[in-house]
């Protein structure tokens, strides 16, 4: 099966400047996770959306951070403005029963 | 909120069997133990789950406590590239529990 597609890979961005993530998840899967990973520490759960409604975005910065998955397929993750403390790995991940299947995640570093 | 509790760190020679444990002693009778593990700069991958009896994969094997208030991974074989961190997860089956990663256990793998 085709895994889990994220994109860009990578991006650099200066403090202030806006950026948008993209996730294509596996098809048929309803529920999609975005996380971040900051280095060293565990994926941070920041938005879990069943189909295209969100479960769960207590842990989402809501005032910097917004993400959409529209008909419940795709879905974008956006930070704006970004901080320096945004520099990390976001991941993208879908699941159609408990076991999710993960993208390669892109790596943002905010200068 | 991670319902888990993990060893931060361990070491095992290759070719030994690597176990990891996991403490979840406020499992609820529905919810599953989850095993995934990351390899530096991927995203996480799925290795196996359980409710109450053994599991056993082509990657590992999964021993739960007749309790179930404790499981370990085990990697029989283990080899350089099974170093990774590993992380042990407990949520239901289906349904749009939030997926929540711990701190995990990093495993290094010593030639």
């Amino acid at each position: 099966e085709a895994g889990v597609a994220q994109s860009p890979r990578y991006k650099i961005i200066e403090k202030r400047q806006s950026v948008a993530f993209w996730c294509n998840p596996i098809s048929g899967h309803a529920t999609l996770y975005w996380y971040q990973q900051i280095l060293g520490q565990g994926p941070k759960l920041l938005i879990q959306f069943q189909n295209n409604g969100v479960v769960d975005d207590s842990q989402l910065p809501k005032d910097r951070f917004s993400a959409e998955r529209l008909k419940g397929v795709d879905s974008t993750l956006k930070i704006q403005p970004a901080k320096l403390e945004d520099s990390a790995v976001y991941l993208c991940a879908s699941s159609q029963g408990g076991r999710a299947l993960f993208g390669p995640g892109t790596r943002l570093t905010v200068l | 909120d991670a319902k888990t509790t993990q060893p931060p760190s361990m070491d095992c020679a290759e070719g030994r069997a690597a176990n990891l444990p996991c403490n979840h002693s406020t499992i609820s009778g529905n919810e599953y133990v989850y095993w995934y593990r990351q390899i530096h700069s991927q995203g996480p991958q799925y290795i196996i789950h359980g409710l109450k009896n053994n599991e056993t994969n082509e990657m590992a094997s999964l021993i739960i406590t007749e309790d179930r208030k404790s499981s370990t991974l085990i990697l029989p074989h283990a080899t350089l590239r099974d170093t990774a961190v590993y992380y042990c997860i407990v949520r239901v089956l289906q349904g749009a529990q939030k997926l929540v990663f711990g701190q995990g256990t990093r495993l290094t793998i010593n030639p």
